[in-house]
């Protein structure tokens, strides 16, 4: 079973746009949830995470996710994009009674000028 | 303090030859998970290991296997290569806390890119 899906393999926006990277999860006990942003070429750079405190998490470059359990959601978002922001975001959990993590498949951010 | 190291950062092997991977965790810490991530997609998890136990596998053949050493650094092997091996390899190492449940997150290296020819 699909742990955390990611809605959108692409996401294009114009600098200065909003960002909206969606991320839903399948558990009946909140997880921990992660948001993670690769570069071309390298590997996976932490934004944010969940781990069951405040439901609005603010991360690093001006992100932040918010945690809906109504939703079963964790999307991301950014007020003004970047140029610098174009990479591959990764959504990624660790079940409640688990340890391991799990990726979506990831939504790849474009940014226009 | 030095990251998460995996060593070599590229790898070009022929089909039904052997790999091993090697990582080093952060110092301190005591778990270490391998993924695969294939052109395109998202990482997909291998092996995790505490205190040199294997604690959980994915969904992978046995021609992978892992270990982890004493001194915690890990390696992960893959016999008998594929063309569809070819990925890049990454290591995530992570607290644990004595209850067992991980709860800070991984941090990644900056992996290993392996082409099977």
């Amino acid at each position: 079973a699909q742990s955390v899906t990611q809605l959108g393999s692409h996401v294009s926006v114009s600098e200065g746009a909003l960002v909206l990277l969606r991320c839903n999860y399948s558990s009946s006990v909140p997880p921990y949830l992660f948001w993670y942003v690769q570069y071309p070429n390298q590997g996976l750079q932490l934004l944010l995470k969940y781990t069951s405190a405040a439901t609005l998490v603010k991360g690093i470059n001006g992100f932040e996710a918010e945690f809906k359990k109504s939703e079963t959601s964790f999307h991301l978002t950014k007020p003004s994009a970047h140029m610098s922001d174009a990479a591959e975001y990764f959504c990624a959990v660790i079940l409640y009674n688990n340890n391991d993590m799990r990726f979506g498949a990831g939504t790849r951010l474009t940014v226009k000028p | 303090d030095a990251g998460v190291t995996q060593s070599p950062t590229h790898l070009i092997k022929t089909r039904g030859q052997h790999v091993t991977l090697r990582c080093s965790p952060i110092s301190g810490h005591k778990s270490v998970s391998w993924y695969q991530q294939v052109l395109g997609q998202g990482p997909q998890f291998i092996f995790q290991y505490y205190e040199k136990e294997e604690r959980g596998r994915g969904n992978f053949p046995d021609r992978f296997s892992a270990r982890q050493f004493p001194n915690y650094s890990s390696e992960l092997n893959v016999n008998a290569l594929l063309l569809g091996d070819s990925a890049l390899y990454l290591c995530a190492s992570s607290l644990r806390v004595p209850s067992g449940r991980v709860n800070y997150g991984y941090t990644f290296g900056s992996g290993t890119r392996l082409t099977v020819v």
